[in-house]
């Protein structure tokens, strides 16, 4: 149990779905990320919230809609992806945006077909 | 540009040996590391952190060495296990990332029995 946890694990949706990605920290953090790994690739930054405010959208496709509607929930809405944003989604929070620790939860494997 | 990546992508050791995991940086504003576990099917997990202030930190079995000199940073295992195979990689927060970790591109230990 890491403090932060992903639903769905496992998610298969086609190019013309609309679906969403959960995540939850019980850490007391405040701020919260969404990352994504593919294989042989370093983790990729995607969104930065900090106190529920956006501080990082890193040039990530507007498919890709991010929600915080709390220092605790981090939503991540999917629409019209492409078979390349198969990934693994990681969900991520730290005591504070910058110079924290940063801890993972399990994330959620995404198959777009 | 800035970077953090490890010297090796694979590693595979006999149970019961020690190991060492490198990680090579090159913003020499980094004061904040990290290494990070991941098992297969599984989010990254903390293992242990060090600031740029201390050379050497050890935890349970586990052991960081920072050599700012060379910008060097390694990660050693004693008395590897089986249950140590996994991808592990590195993290720094330099001035140039935002104080915000990045990550290197990770390397697979295999323990044989």
């Amino acid at each position: 149990e890491t403090g932060v946890t992903q639903t769905p694990r496992h998610l298969v949706m086609g190019m013309t779905n609309k679906k969403s990605l959960k995540c939850e920290q019980h850490l007391g953090h405040n701020a919260m990320y969404w990352y994504k790994q593919s294989a042989k690739k370093p983790l990729e930054l995607m969104f930065v919230y900090n106190f529920k405010e956006q501080t990082e959208n890193n040039s990530v496709p507007s498919r890709f809609s991010p929600e915080c509607p709390n220092s605790s929930h981090l939503f991540l809405h999917l629409h019209t992806l492409q078979p390349e944003d198969s990934a693994l989604y990681l969900c991520a929070s730290s005591q504070q945006d910058s110079g924290n620790t940063i801890y993972f939860g399990e994330g959620s494997w995404l198959t777009v077909v | 540009g800035e970077s953090v990546g490890l010297h090796l992508p694979t590693l595979s050791v006999q149970e019961g040996d020690n190991s060492i995991i490198n990680c090579a940086y090159s913003n020499s504003a980094s004061d904040y590391f990290i290494w990070y576990k991941q098992e297969s099917g599984k989010g990254p997990q903390f293992i242990i952190d060090i600031r740029s202030n201390m050379d050497k930190r050890q935890g349970q079995r586990v052991t960081v060495l920072l050599n700012k000199t060379v910008k060097h940073l390694s990660l050693q295992i004693a008395a590897t296990q089986p249950g140590d195979s996994a991808v592990y990689f590195c993290a720094e927060n330099g001035e140039t990332s935002g104080s915000r970790l990045t990550f290197g591109e990770g390397t697979q230990l295999t323990v044989n029995p």
